[in-house]
């Protein structure tokens, strides 16, 4: 089993909508959570940290569930220029990052 | 500011041969990562120096990989007798001190062993 699960997709999602994933971690003492986004061929850039409380930056939120261990990426209002892939990261107590497989997003007009 | 680099951005090789990747981190960076990336997958960790030191190597997958970082900057990933499993985009990334997951990553080389 995987230390950190991703649903692979493709979410084919209309622009203008409302997307959602979730992302599943092993490790109960995984420390922090993050969010980074990949376009085809380019390298991975941090999008958002995900803390405790929840965070929100525009259209974009993200949640933590300690309990049930997993985290989500809300996207609200897509735009074209969304569609990428979206990578959770779990990081431990070392700054060891654990990188899921990704979620590919690809939003239609 | 200058972002991470990485030298050679692309690199054919035939199987057995020797390869060197370099990567340029941010200036003032002391933590910089290695990684591996298969198409379809996450990036896979290799080894993180902190300084000049490798903090952690684990994920080395085996002895002919080997990377180093003489002066606290710019390091240098090894690659003896490469195989054709060895093929992949290497990523390096660097962090600011402190931000534990805010990793500025390079282009990477996409390493092609034939």
């Amino acid at each position: 089993r995987k230390e950190v699960e991703q649903d692979p997709g493709p979410f084919n999602v209309p622009e203008g909508a409302t997307v959602a994933f979730n992302c599943t971690y092993s490790n109960s003492a995984s420390q922090s959570f993050f969010w980074y986004r990949q376009d085809c061929r380019k390298e991975p850039k941090l999008l958002m940290s995900v803390y405790s409380s929840g965070n929100e930056d525009g259209r974009f939120t993200a949640q933590l569930n300690r309990a049930s261990q997993y985290i989500s990426l809300l996207i609200r209002d897509s735009k074209l220029s969304d569609s990428a892939t979206y990578l959770c990261v779990a990081a431990d107590s070392n700054y060891q990052l654990i990188w899921g497989a990704g979620t590919k997003l690809i939003i239609k007009p | 500011g200058a972002g991470v680099s990485q030298t050679p951005s692309n690199k054919v090789t035939e199987k057995g041969k020797y390869v060197e990747l370099r990567c340029d981190p941010i200036s003032g960076h002391t933590a910089l990562y290695w990684y591996r990336q298969s198409l379809g997958q996450g990036p896979e960790f290799l080894i993180y120096f902190q300084g000049t030191g490798a903090a952690d190597d684990s994920g080395l997958p085996n002895d002919r990989f080997f990377a180093v970082r003489p002066e606290g900057s710019v390091s240098t990933l090894k690659i003896q007798r490469t195989e054709r499993g060895d093929s992949a985009v290497y990523l390096c990334a660097s962090r600011p001190t402190g931000a534990e997951g805010e990793q500025y990553f390079g282009p990477g080389t996409r390493l092609t062993v034939t």
